[in-house]
């Protein structure tokens, strides 16, 4: 069965960093590209960053660039999201989803999310 | 940036009446637009892509169509699990999301 599990979330202050991780099972993971979304509490969701299938190529959006860095490890297969300068605003649910084959940008595998509460 | 708008923002109905959902975008995104839906406490689940494409396991109630900036999810007769969040969603490598319709039960 083909599984994500989000795990290194938790409370942090502002300023502060984490380190998110995102473990694949059940499916060819160095074959997808792989991204990371968000979800404030109550609130809609949020893509933060996308990382193609060797590593090489990495897109984010903007309210994160300079501050999170996507990648992966292919051995393991996992991907990661290093987050520093955190912000109250980056208090959410994040999730880990994995990318539909092909040229379509659509997610059809996602893991349960892990908490990121950014607060003193 | 292409902004979609979804509405109404909550629909409230019975189990077996049929739900219609909006999404619209600022621009035209032909039919490059996708459909999850979300129940408290879970992930997200892609229902529909390229506007009325099934994802697999998903049960035939659920339908989508649309082109250009009107998109619409139809469930054509609601089921008790079908009460939900149901987020639009443009195929990007920037995606945009909608601000989603919540289904309750009336």
């Amino acid at each position: 069965e083909v599984h994500l599990v989000e795990s290194g979330g938790g409370l942090v202050q502002p300023g502060g960093s984490l380190r998110l991780s995102c473990a694949a099972s059940g499916f060819t993971f160095p074959t997808f590209w792989m991204s990371w979304f968000r979800q404030a509490p109550g609130k809609g969701l949020e893509w933060v960053a996308n990382i193609n299938q060797d590593g090489s190529d990495e897109y984010y959006v903007g309210s994160v660039k300079g501050r999170f860095t996507i990648s992966r490890d292919n051995a393991k297969n996992s991907v990661f999201l290093q987050m520093s300068s955190l912000r109250a605003e980056d208090t959410a649910l994040y999730y880990c989803a994995r990318k539909t084959s092909g040229a379509d940008w659509y997610f059809d595998l996602w893991g349960r999310g892990t908490l990121v509460a950014v607060s003193s | 940036e292409i902004v979609l708008t979804q509405s109404p923002a909550t629909l409230s109905l019975s189990p077996g009446e049929r739900a219609t959902l909006s999404c619209r975008a600022s621009q035209s995104i032909s039919r490059y637009l996708a459909w999850y839906q979300q129940k408290p406490g879970q992930a997200p689940r892609l229902l529909i892509y390229d506007a009325s494409n099934r994802a697999t396991g998903i049960p035939a109630r659920f339908s989508g169509s649309g082109s250009g900036t009107d998109f619409t999810l139809t469930i054509s007769s609601l089921e008790p699990e079908d009460f939900a969040v149901y987020y639009c969603q443009q195929r990007s490598n920037l995606p945009p999301f909608g601000g989603g319709t919540k289904v309750e039960i009336k």
